[in-house]
């Protein structure tokens, strides 16, 4: 049950576009189309921005958006906004148990 | 208007134990899956246990198992996590978490257990 890994943090200007990655392995984000991806501020609850690799719950942003490729999973933040600027998780179904990457702190310049 | 509601966290000593609960309201519980994830202070989140809208389906960490138990009373509209053999890393913020599509969709506040001497 090794955690995903992310970059520690991503930056960006606002008005551009920035990619955080997720790699797993082919027990988890390659095998399972389950990848999700969580927002959270500081002393904030983790919010859902991203599910089944792909999708969007309702009342996320069109401007985040997910990918996948083999064992490594996306997420791209278009039109950086400031309030944006949180930490980002992604998350994986390996099977019989869910696992977290580690982070990425998205900072907006 | 979903709501989940943590409670039960507190300091305990290692080797002691602790009952959370999470009571959920404003949806019917018995549909839905659900979870437990941990956030030690400054850390990332960690997954922590499962269990299916029956509780027919368990799944925990390996962290925990065989320590944590979770389990659910739905005419009660509420999900527990019994923590036993507690230890230091286990000082976290516990989150219940309800599960849709395999995506953790609405999350507590939270609740602080500190294990600590």
């Amino acid at each position: 049950q090794s955690a995903l890994t992310q970059p520690a943090s991503v930056s960006g200007s606002p008005g551009q576009s920035i990619t955080i990655s997720c790699t797993g392995t082919s027990s988890d984000v390659e095998r399972y189309n389950l990848v999700s991806w969580y927002q959270q501020h500081p002393g904030k609850v983790p919010k859902l921005m991203i599910y089944e690799v792909t999708k969007r719950p309702s009342g996320v942003s069109n401007r985040f958006s997910g990918s996948k490729s083999g064992n490594t999973a996306s997420l791209t933040i278009s039109g950086l906004q400031a309030e944006d600027e949180a930490d980002y998780y992604c998350c994986s179904y390996a099977g019989s148990y869910w696992v977290f990457g580690g982070g990425t702190k998205v900072t907006v310049l | 208007e979903v709501q989940l509601v943590e409670s039960g966290g507190r300091l305990v000593q290692p080797g002691g134990s602790l009952r959370l609960s999470c009571a959920a309201s404003g949806f019917s519980l018995s549909r839905y899956s659900m979870n437990w994830v941990r956030q030690a202070p400054g850390k990332g989140l960690e997954w922590v246990s499962y269990i299916s809208s029956s509780s027919d389906t368990i799944h925990s960490a390996d962290s925990v198992m065989g320590r944590f138990t979770i389990s659910r009373d739905n005419a009660k509209n509420s999900l527990y996590l019994q923590m036993n053999s507690l230890r230091a890393e286990d000082t976290a913020v516990y989150y219940c978490a309800r599960m849709d599509n395999y995506g953790f969709d609405y999350w507590g506040q939270g609740t602080l257990v500190t294990v600590s001497s």
